[in-house]
């Protein structure tokens, strides 16, 4: 079946300007989280979502960074006036939300912000 | 703040070589441990979720065990091959159910032929 899928898989942008990365869920997955890998770093936490609901955006860097999901499948994370600090990889994952808590992954949008 | 720790950092070996690596967590804040392993340009595919303390987990060549007890996993490879080459992710979850993982940064294997 068809996984999680993320686009654009590749983005550059130039500081000062807007991006919106998109995020496809395994369908039927309630959970559906977004997580930044800086470079040299591992996954961190951004923000998630249970269906519709925004449950945590406490990784959220700063105001400049919004996501939303408000059909409760498809998820945008949206940065606002780039900085090159931004530059990371992004990634989705999504989840039944059932124990244990599996989630499945998406290949991740690299940012690069000149 | 959580710290889940992973070593090395980097490997090289073999091909055909065993190899293995750690994940160490704070004992204290414990629900689940995965393993993921990521392949450059794909999606992180997940390898393992443990619960249990002694849980040992095992999926052809790869295994990889658990102690809750004093707050590590190991990760074993047997007869290394080239499409091992990954980095190998250990993903802390410490509730049940709809919570972030806590990542580690990784440990970059390359199998060399």
């Amino acid at each position: 079946g068809a996984g999680v899928s993320q686009s654009p898989r590749y983005k550059v942008a130039k500081r000062g300007q807007d991006v919106a990365l998109r995020c496809d869920p395994i369908s039927g997955h309630v959970s559906l989280f977004w997580y930044q890998q800086a470079l040299g770093q591992g996954p961190e936490f951004l923000t998630y979502f249970q269906n519709e609901a925004q449950l945590d955006k406490s990784g959220l860097p700063s105001d400049r960074f919004f996501a939303e999901r408000p059909e409760g499948s498809v998820s945008t994370l949206k940065i606002q006036r780039t900085q090159q600090e931004d530059s990371a990889v992004y990634l989705c994952a999504s989840s039944r939300g059932l124990s244990y808590n599996e989630q499945f992954f998406g290949p991740g949008t690299r940012l690069t912000v000149l | 703040i959580l710290n889940v720790e992973q070593s090395p950092q980097s490997l090289h070996v073999q091909e055909g070589d065993s190899t293995n690596f750690t994940c160490s967590f704070p004992s204290s804040n414990f629900y689940a441990l995965h393993w993921y392993r990521w392949e450059t340009a794909k999606s992180p595919e997940a390898l393992f979720v443990m619960t249990l303390n002694g849980d040992e987990k095992k999926k052809g060549r790869i295994s990889a065990t658990l102690n809750t007890k004093e707050g590590y996993s190991y990760l074993y490879i047997k007869g290394s091959q080239p499409e091992d080459s990954a980095t190998y992710l250990c993903a802390l979850g410490i509730n049940s159910g709809n919570t972030p993982l806590v990542f580690g940064k990784g440990t970059r294997l390359s199998v060399i032929a």
